[in-house]
């Protein structure tokens, strides 16, 4: 299957600063990626769709102007956490397709941001 | 939007047992797939599956889409099968909203 690759794995950061996640299609081209964040013990919540060279669109309740969603090129797509607070933890994972209809997604490994 | 269920929401077998895992969703689907999310967070893709039947060594998946449900087969379970499994449906725009998650330990 196709490879999708996120960066860092994990992350510890302190409290009001920011920080950005990458999420890589490394062997297609990914035209749309999706932002997910799941918090412990629970399922993967979409935050927010990205596609390459147009704004991101957002789920219901996700802040735009918190999470940060640049998709620049065919195969990276990043999210900022802007001003980090400690609720803000959680595991961040993102997704990415080609761009076809009905067609199988696959993951990056993740992100575990702690803000403390 | 969708509603994705997931039962049981916990399992405890013992190595060698089998079990199915069913995922109900509440409307029509584009597409199925089932995940296993392994301790560390990574999904892992089990099945892409919008309808019918697949197997793939002691893991097979059946969803019937006029029902609305798939079930995940899993036999002679390990336990490397420990871990949390996640279906999740698409309705349009490729666009995935997953279930609330079977969490299965298989104990030696």
């Amino acid at each position: 299957g196709a490879v999708v690759s996120q960066h860092p794995s994990w992350v510890i950061c302190k409290s009001g600063t920011s920080v950005k996640i990458e999420c890589r299609s490394l062997d297609f081209q990914a035209t749309t990626m999706f932002w997910y964040r799941q918090f412990p013990k629970q399922s993967l919540m979409l935050m927010a769709t990205s596609n390459e060279g147009s704004k991101a669109t957002y789920e219901q309740g996700v802040e735009k102007d918190k999470f940060l969603i640049n998709h620049a090129s065919l195969t990276l797509s990043t999210l900022t956490v802007t001003s980090a607070h400690p609720e803000d933890s959680s595991f961040y994972i993102c997704s990415a397709t080609g761009g076809a209809v009905n067609t199988e997604a696959f993951f990056g490994q993740g992100t575990r941001l702690t803000v403390v | 939007g969708i509603q994705v269920e997931q039962s049981p929401p916990d399992l405890i077998l013992q190595e060698g047992a089998n079990s199915t895992l069913r995922c109900n969703f509440s409307d029509s689907v584009n597409n199925l797939q089932w995940f296993h999310q392994n301790p560390w967070g990574q999904l892992i893709n089990l099945f892409y599956i919008p309808s019918g039947t697949k197997q793939n060594g002691r893991l097979s998946a059946t969803t019937v889409a006029t029902e609305r449900y798939s079930l995940l087969y899993i036999s002679s379970s390990q336990t490397t099968d420990s871990g949390v499994y996640f279906c999740a449906v698409e309705r349009a725009g490729n666009q995935f909203y997953f279930g609330t998650g079977t969490s299965l330990t298989v104990i030696p």
